[in-house]
């Protein structure tokens, strides 16, 4: 079963900060992985997909990368800004027929970028 | 393009009422799947449907139900609501399994 865990669960920085949100998952099996994040009572915003053959993916001040035989993926946000306080989720869906269209989802990091 | 709508955003019901929410899919996409988020178990997976037909279930009580029509909206329904029941509901759609964009959510209150 695939267990998926996000570490720090909280985080506060000051603006203009670089900082790393870390993703474990139990299960290498894997087809891709992707970051979310969520504002308060909203959806998800898809914020990079990273497939498993791949090692990182990036946009604008956000990369993303995998190593997928250790199980671990990082979030990297260059020059943080208030803008980007929100739920930050990982989820990986895993390969193979008996996984179609479950992704699993970590518990997310809240962070709070302060002015 | 437009994206993934559910409707209603918010419903009140009773205990020992049902419900059925609405998803409408990105034009193309003809996977969409069903979450349940709440404070204490996070995100957790309802259903997949693809080309009508259901592929992927998670832990929940035969109370959840879907279905997906030709078009690939989709519809969940809860029978003999909870008070347990009380959640975000998403849904997501995808092309299939490459990626998945995710509604806005129906926000779910039983009393």
């Amino acid at each position: 079963k695939q267990e998926v865990t996000q570490i720090p669960a909280a985080l506060s920085v000051p603006e203009g900060e670089n900082l790393v949100l870390n993703c474990s998952f139990t299960d290498s099996a894997i087809y891709n992985l992707q970051w979310f994040r969520q504002d308060p009572g909203k959806g998800l915003t898809s914020l990079l997909l990273i497939q498993s053959s791949q090692r990182e993916q990036t946009s604008g001040r956000l990369n993303a990368s995998l190593d997928k035989s250790s199980g671990r993926s990082t979030l990297y946000i260059a020059a943080s800004q208030p803008g980007d306080s929100a739920t930050y989720l990982c989820a990986v869906l895993n390969a193979g027929g008996t996984s179609y269209g479950k992704l699993t989802f970590g518990q997310g990091t809240i962070l709070t970028v302060h002015p | 393009k437009a994206g993934v709508t559910q409707t209603p955003r918010y419903l009140i019901k009773t205990r020992g009422q049902q419900v059925t929410l609405s998803c409408s899919p990105i034009s193309g996409h003809r996977s969409v799947s069903w979450y349940q988020q709440t404070p204490g178990q996070g995100l957790q997976f309802l259903f997949e449907y693809f080309s009508e037909t259901q592929r992927n279930k998670g832990n929940f009580p035969g109370r959840f139900s879907g279905r997906q029509f030709s078009n690939s909206r989709s519809e969940m329904n809860v029978s003999t609501l909870e008070l347990g029941d009380s959640a975000l509901y998403l849904c997501a759609s995808s092309v299939d399994s490459y990626g998945y964009t995710f509604g806005s959510g129906t926000r779910l209150t039983v009393v």
